[in-house]
C-alpha cells in the first residue's frame, strides 16, 4: 500500500480564496484524522470520521473550516475564505478503528495563505 | 484545551546516553497511549505505544513507562543516537476514538 497520500504537497493562495486539501486513507482503514500542525499547539486535532461519518469536529477553528468524506478512499478539508493565520502544515491520518492500533500519517499539505 | 501535554519544547543530549521525554495527560478516559516521531517534512510515523493496563513496554532502544495515577507517561531513549534527532509527540486516545496530541519535544543528540 502507498499509505496515506495527501495532495497537493505545497499551497499557495491569497486571503480570500477558497482552499482544498485532499486525503486518500490507506485502503480498508475506517477511520480517518485531519490534523493541523502550529508551533504553540503542535498536533490540532481538527476532525475525525469513523465509516465515513463525522465524529467529532469540535476541533475544527471557524466556519470556514469543513471537511467531508464522500466514500471510504476519500476525504477533503476546505477552507473557505482563507486568511494568513490560516497558514500551517495540514496532516491526514487513518487507522482501522479497532482496539489498540495506530494512525499513519500522511506527508502533509503545507499551506500558506498571503 | 491540551488534554495532551509536552511541557519541554526541546532536549539536548550527548551521544550514548540516555534521553528521556515527558508527557502529561488531563483526560483519565485515555487508555491508550503512543510516542510518534517525525522528521522535517515528513508525516509523523509511530515508534511505541502502551496501553492503559501496562505500566512499561520496551521495544529495543526505546521503553515507554505510563504512571496512571500521576497521568504522565515518558519515553527513554538509551543509548541515544544521531538519527533519532527529530521531534517527539506524545498521543492519548480512549475507546480507540479521537487521537489527540501534544505539542512536540525537539530532541537533539549531539555525537
Amino acid at each position: 500500500d502507498a499509505g496515506v497520500i495527501q495532495s497537493p504537497r505545497h499551497e499557495v493562495t491569497e486571503m480570500g480564496q477558497e482552499v482544498t486539501l485532499r486525503c486518500k486513507p490507506i485502503s480498508g482503514h475506517n477511520s480517518l484524522f485531519w490534523y493541523r500542525q502550529t508551533m504553540m499547539r503542535g498536533l490540532e486535532l481538527l476532525i475525525y470520521f469513523n465509516n465515513n461519518v463525522p465524529i467529532d469536529d469540535s476541533g475544527m477553528p471557524e466556519d470556514r473550516f469543513s471537511a467531508k468524506m464522500p466514500n471510504a478512499s476519500f476525504s477533503t478539508l476546505k477552507i473557505q475564505p482563507s486568511e494568513p493565520r490560516d497558514s500551517a502544515v495540514y496532516f491526514c491520518a487513518s487507522s482501522y478503528r479497532a482496539l489498540n492500533t495506530e494512525a499513519f500519517f500522511g506527508q502533509g499539505t503545507r499551506l500558506t495563505v498571503v | 484545551d491540551q488534554q495532551v501535554k509536552q511541557n519541554s519544547p526541546s532536549l539536548s543530549v550527548q551521544e550514548g546516553r540516555i534521553s528521556i521525554l515527558n508527557c502529561d495527560y488531563t483526560n483519565s478516559m485515555f487508555d491508550y497511549f503512543l510516542w510518534y516521531k517525525k522528521y522535517p517534512a515528513e508525516g509523523p510515523t509511530f515508534l511505541i505505544s502502551i496501553s492503559s493496563i501496562k505500566d512499561k513496554n520496551e521495544d529495543g532502544r526505546f521503553t515507554v513507562f505510563l504512571n496512571k495515577s500521576a497521568k504522565h507517561l515518558s519515553l527513554h531513549i538509551v543509548p541515544s543516537q544521531p538519527g533519532d534527532s527529530a521531534v517527539y509527540f506524545c498521543a492519548a486516545s480512549s475507546n480507540n476514538n479521537d487521537m489527540r496530541f501534544g505539542a512536540g519535544t525537539r530532541l537533539t543528540v549531539k555525537p
